[in-house]
């Protein structure tokens, strides 16, 4: 199976920064990997599939880059609602595996 | 997309449950679609695939104890979840496999199992 490496857990940050969340895939996944977020108590959202292509609906501010093994999600300027739970998927193989996720807070 | 998860509850370890997922807004017979669960404050974990003309996956920690289906004219996906085990405790998501590639893309708001005795 391919090992998802999320990093990092668990990030603070303020209104208007920049953050950036890393995954890297244990072999190379290509670029067949996507990026949701989970809100407390909701289901998880699309965000990022294919490594950069920004899903339906979803703001400007969240880009997707990378492919082979490392990949990154960024938020160009956090705002209030940003605050959630990032995960990572790689969908290059069965069986489709997740990132342990990244809990994003305001500092 | 709306996608409705139903069945869950409260099971002794070994015994069975069988969940639904309703689904509505597209056309469910040409889409393939996943079972994911989430334990309580974990992360996500996939668990099995069906695709639109009923090829299955299934996670290696479920396989040969739990089977996914499809009832077309239903619009509803199951998931039997059988011989169950403590770890098996989660939110059970129900989530649209992308046309063309698969990946969930829509997903239900889940649906509790607890296995205790």
């Amino acid at each position: 199976d391919i090992q998802m490496t999320q990093s990092p857990s668990f990030l603070s940050a303020s209104v208007g920064d920049r953050v950036t969340i890393n995954c890297k895939a244990s072999q190379n996944i290509n670029r067949y990997l996507n990026w949701y977020q989970q809100k407390l108590g909701e289901a998880p959202k699309l965000l990022i599939y294919n490594a950069n292509s920004l899903q339906t609906g979803i703001p400007s501010r969240f880009s997707g880059s990378g492919s082979g093994t490392d990949f990154t999600l960024t938020i160009s300027s956090l705002q209030p609602e940003d605050v959630a739970t990032y995960f990572c998927l790689q969908h290059n193989s069965w069986p489709y595996t997740f990132g342990a996720g990244t809990k994003l807070e305001l500092k | 997309v709306q996608l409705v998860e139903s069945g869950g509850g409260l099971v002794q370890p070994g015994k069975s449950l069988k969940l639904s997922c309703s689904a509505s807004g597209f056309t469910f017979s040409s889409y393939g679609m996943h079972w994911i669960r989430q334990a309580p404050g974990k992360g996500l974990d996939w668990v099995a695939y069906i695709s639109s003309s009923s090829g299955t996956v299934y996670a290696d920690a479920v396989k040969g104890r739990f089977t996914i289906s499809r009832d077309n004219a239903k619009n509803t996906l199951y998931l039997q979840l059988n011989s169950l085990k403590s770890e098996d405790t989660a939110i059970y998501y129900c989530a649209r496999g992308e046309y063309t590639t698969d990946y969930p893309d829509y997903w239900g708001q889940g649906v509790m199992v607890t296995v205790s005795s």
